[in-house]
């Protein structure tokens, strides 16, 4: 089955860092993608539809500032957290759509827990 | 507003027993619905969907789900556990603000931990 990968599993920076996170699609294509972030025992909250070439759209209440998104390539879409803060804390998870059309199914990458101190 | 429902935070059942997640949802039309398995260190797995048709809907790993429109329920079933289903199941409902039902706009539940006892 397709692959989404994601890189770094798990990273701890300072406060006022900025962290870059990767997701790949490893066998396909994807012209969209999107970003998610997991609080401890809660739900999966879409952050933003990052779309190849253009911008992304974000969701109500997230910094477009604070989480840039840049879909390098058919198969590549980086979030980075500026001047990222302890409450940026947590688990992001990225997906893809094998299908960009009807978008049926949709691979997850493993995630990248995020650690500010 | 769309919401996904699990009101179970943990389960705990033991090897061979049946199992149901519970999932409620609260939506305007038909919903896209999706029941999702992650595991420690893995993405999250699509176990199965509904989108339309037979409200008895078959997934992987022997898995099945029923879609009560009355209840707006969608409720995760397996006849008998292995304890490699350990894990946590998340519950999913697509948008209806996407165009063409697009899946990656989920709302997903918060999840039910499935404990499992040899």
């Amino acid at each position: 089955g397709a692959v989404v990968s994601q890189h770094p599993s798990r990273v701890i920076c300072k406060s006022g860092t900025s962290v870059k996170i990767e997701c790949r699609s490893l066998d396909f294509q994807a012209t969209t993608m999107f970003w998610y972030r997991q609080f401890p025992k809660q739900s999966l909250m879409l952050m933003a539809t990052s779309n190849e070439g253009s911008k992304a759209t974000y969701e109500q209440g997230v910094e477009k500032d604070k989480f840039l998104i840049n879909h390098a390539s058919l198969t590549l879409s980086t979030l980075t957290v500026t001047s990222a803060h302890p409450e940026d804390s947590s688990f992001y998870i990225c997906s893809a759509p094998r299908d960009a059309w009807t978008q049926e199914t949709q691979y997850f990458g493993p995630g990248t827990r995020l650690l500010v101190l | 507003a769309q919401s996904v429902t699990q009101p179970d935070i943990h389960i705990t059942v033991s090897e061979g027993a049946s199992l149901e997640l519970r999932c409620n949802y609260s939506y305007g039309a038909t919903p896209y619905l999706f029941w999702y398995v992650q595991s420690p260190g893995q993405g999250l797995q699509l176990l199965l969907k509904y989108f339309s048709g037979d409200t008895l809907v078959q997934g992987i790993k022997g898995f099945e789900a029923e879609f009560k429109r009355s209840q707006s329920s969608f409720n995760l079933r397996k006849p008998s556990v292995h304890w490699s289903d350990a894990a946590e199941y998340f519950c999913a409902v697509g948008r209806s603000d996407t165009i063409g039902g697009s899946q990656g706009n989920l709302i997903f539940g918060k999840g039910t931990k499935l404990s499992v006892k040899p």
